[in-house]
């Protein structure tokens, strides 16, 4: 079974860029049948989708987040990851990996997420 | 843009039918998802595609999608149904869009 591993700083200041990294077991990154994706929640709010990146290096992103956001993909490691440029207090939130099926965009879901890391902007 | 709009809460009784709705614009010509939430924990499907199980969620979760509203119904909720609930579809102009939530209360 695929499990996914968020990591990197909880805390980060403000105009300062937010990185995360999601290390995938039990599967590979390079499987052409999923996209793999990052999701945040601001404390007591509801979810966010931010974007995924496809094997090929393809990537989808949030037309309706205010920070500028790039995710990459290192398939050496097994990873992929998340920058979040000039953060505010806004992007406080937990931040979740998750994969997502890939096919017919009205079809796509998200089928396994990791547990999430909590990650504070503030000075 | 694109808006799920979900009612904030939901109380059931016991062993009683729970009915979380989904709104949005033709939202019956799209498919809606549905996952649960509980308290520290990350989400988890329990529909996809309208009304389709994933391995291992029990047949009391079923969903329906027509109109501009998608509903996930509880049927016999148990004490351990009590979590939020979010609808989740995809539109062009928002990519993929989250409702707001929905927390089942079990009294």
């Amino acid at each position: 079974q695929v499990q996914l591993q968020e990591s990197g700083p909880g805390l980060v200041k403000p105009s300062e860029t937010l990185s995360l990294t999601c290390t995938v077991s039990g599967g590979s990154v390079s499987n052409y049948r999923y996209y793999w994706s990052w999701v945040r929640q601001p404390p007591g709010k509801g979810l966010e989708y931010i974007g995924y990146i496809y094997y090929s290096g393809d990537t989808n992103y949030n037309p309706s987040l205010q920070s500028p956001v790039t995710i990459s993909l290192d398939t050496s490691k097994n990873q992929f990851s998340l920058r979040l440029f000039s953060v505010t207090a806004a992007d406080t939130a937990v931040y979740y990996c998750a994969r997502m099926t890939r096919g017919n965009p009205a079809a796509t879901y998200f089928d396994y997420w990791g547990q999430g890391t909590l990650v504070t902007v503030s000075s | 843009s694109y808006e799920l709009t979900q009612p904030p809460s939901v109380s059931v009784s016991p062993g009683q039918t729970a009915s979380i709705t989904c709104s949005g614009d033709k939202l019956g010509q799209k498919y809606a998802f549905w996952y649960q939430q509980k308290p520290g924990q990350s989400p988890m499907l329990v529909i996809y595609e309208d009304n389709k199980r994933p391995s291992g969620i029990p047949e009391r979760f079923s969903g329906s999608n027509s109109g501009n509203t998608a509903t996930l119904t509880i049927s016999g909720t148990q004490a351990m149904d009590e979590a939020d609930y979010y609808c989740q579809a995809w539109a062009s102009s928002t990519s993929y869009v989250f409702g707001g939530g929905t927390k089942v209360t079990v009294l």
